[in-house]
């Protein structure tokens, strides 16, 4: 079983519509989560991370469900410029300064006018 | 603003050379790492360290080796570059690693003939 596994994709939406991303981690010790975005032949940058609460900034909420060790985005009223690549990621920290981030294979989104 | 550089964007190596990747923060991170991203595959891990003079072994370190004599640099090293290591390269840096949001450089795109 992959580590990190996501919704193969792509998503191709039009304007105005909510998509949702689905991720699911096995490694029970991973402590942090996050959605990274990558638009094409850029780098990954930090979306928002993902929290036990859940969590809202703007049109993104992401959700954590630690004992079904689920993970997800909902993006609402998507734009153009929403097009790129979504990177669940999940981390795991080994004492000290110690950890790596672990990613899944990313879901690429279409935004259509 | 924080930054990762990598010295590269494009290179294109002969076969069997010895190949350096080099990748240079100014955050003052503990952690960094070395990724490569091919398609369908995303972000693989191939060495990470988390301290001058330290690394570890991500999932795929055969026929890589890094080298950390500063805190601020982190270099990847293809000792005999293969085709099959044709790919992009991206290196992160982070303060605790799985922990803290990691923060990429630009990618090199090496593409190895």
């Amino acid at each position: 079983r992959k580590e990190v596994e996501q919704d193969p994709g792509p998503f191709n939406v039009p304007e105005g519509a909510t998509v949702a991303f689905n991720c699911t981690y096995s490694n029970s010790a991973s402590q942090s989560f996050f959605w990274y975005r990558q638009d094409c032949r850029k780098e990954p940058k930090l979306l928002m991370s993902v929290y036990s609460s859940g969590n809202e900034d703007g049109r993104f909420t992401a959700q954590l469900n630690r004992a079904s060790q689920y993970i997800s985005l909902l993006i609402r009223d998507s734009k153009l410029s929403d097009s790129a690549t979504y990177l669940c990621v999940v981390g795991v920290y080994y004492g000290g300064s110690q950890g790596n981030l672990i990613f899944g294979k990313g879901t690429k989104l279409s935004v259509k006018p | 603003d924080v930054k990762v550089t990598q010295s590269s964007r494009y290179l294109v190596k002969r076969t069997g050379e010895k190949v350096f990747l080099e990748c240079v923060q100014d955050m003052d991170h503990e952690n960094m790492f070395w990724y490569r991203q091919d398609p369908g595959l995303g972000l693989r891990l191939i060495y990470f360290s988390y301290d001058v003079k330290m690394k570890e072994k991500g999932d795929i370190p055969e026929g890589y080796s890094v080298s950390r004599e500063k805190k601020e640099r982190f270099s990847l090293i293809l000792e005999s570059a293969s085709t099959n290591q044709t790919s992009m390269y991206l290196c992160a840096s982070s303060q605790v690693g799985g922990s803290t949001e990691a923060f990429f450089g630009q990618g090199t795109r090496l593409t190895v003939v």
